[in-house]
């Protein structure tokens, strides 16, 4: 079955930890996009990827960091320069440009306290 | 730039009446509209898409939605509500080229449907 898959589906961490968040998918899309979901604020974009070794910043970059080595990895690190990292964090990929839609994974919950 | 606006943040109907989610869109280019529904704890699921075919979409489990240039407007619809139609739901429009494909999303709608 082609899809996207997140792991792990809950994160616990400590203040002060880095985390990082893995997203693999096996549709064999271009473009790969991290957003962060909060309640009543839809979604936000953080860091997305057209190509392999190329990334750019959303809306939300700061505090993240990202890399994208392998067509099918797009792994989102949680730093702890990140204020509120506490969040329900989504990846999705599409085929790059045009009229495409999004294909979303799962989701992980991470707790930060 | 692109936006969306979808009006009321909780909509209530009872099972079987008529389900309809409002969407506003502003767009500096010929937009690609989604809506998309997400179950508690769940990812996103894709409903339907406008690409600039037909401007009435029919997408899956009995939604469909209408494009309206004139209004602005990308509502959702669905003739009779299902319990199993409780979710939240997200309208989106595609961002332009140099925004690499992303999407906005409205603040979404959760809807309830009572027995």
């Amino acid at each position: 079955d082609g899809g996207i898959t997140q792991s792990p589906k809950y994160l616990f961490r400590k203040e002060g930890q880095n985390v990082t968040l893995s997203c693999e998918q096996n549709l064999n899309h271009d473009a790969m996009y991290w957003y962060r979901q909060d309640p009543g604020q839809g979604l936000r974009l953080i860091y997305y990827s057209q190509i392999v070794n190329d990334f750019q910043k959303g809306d939300i970059a700061e505090g993240y960091s990202v890399s994208r080595e392998k067509k099918e990895s797009f792994p989102l690190t949680v730093t702890s320069a990140q204020k509120n990292p506490t969040a329900f964090y989504l990846c999705a990929s599409s085929i790059f440009g045009g009229r495409q839609e999004q294909y979303f994974g799962p989701g992980t919950r991470l707790t930060v306290t | 730039a692109q936006s969306v606006t979808q009006l009321g943040s909780h909509v209530s109907v009872s099972e079987g009446a008529l389900v309809l989610l409002r969407c506003n869109y502003s767009s500096s280019v010929p937009p690609y509209l989604f809506w998309y529904v997400q179950y508690p704890n769940q990812g996103l699921q894709l409903l339907l898409k406008y690409t600039s075919a037909a401007t009435l979409v029919k997408g899956i489990n009995g939604f469909e939605a209408e494009f309206k240039k004139s209004e602005t407007s990308f509502h959702l619809t669905k003739p009779s509500a299902h319990m199993s139609d409780a979710a939240e739901y997200f309208c989106a429009v595609r961002g332009g080229y140099n925004q690499g494909g992303k999407l906005i999303f409205g603040q979404g709608t959760e809807l309830s449907v009572k027995p």
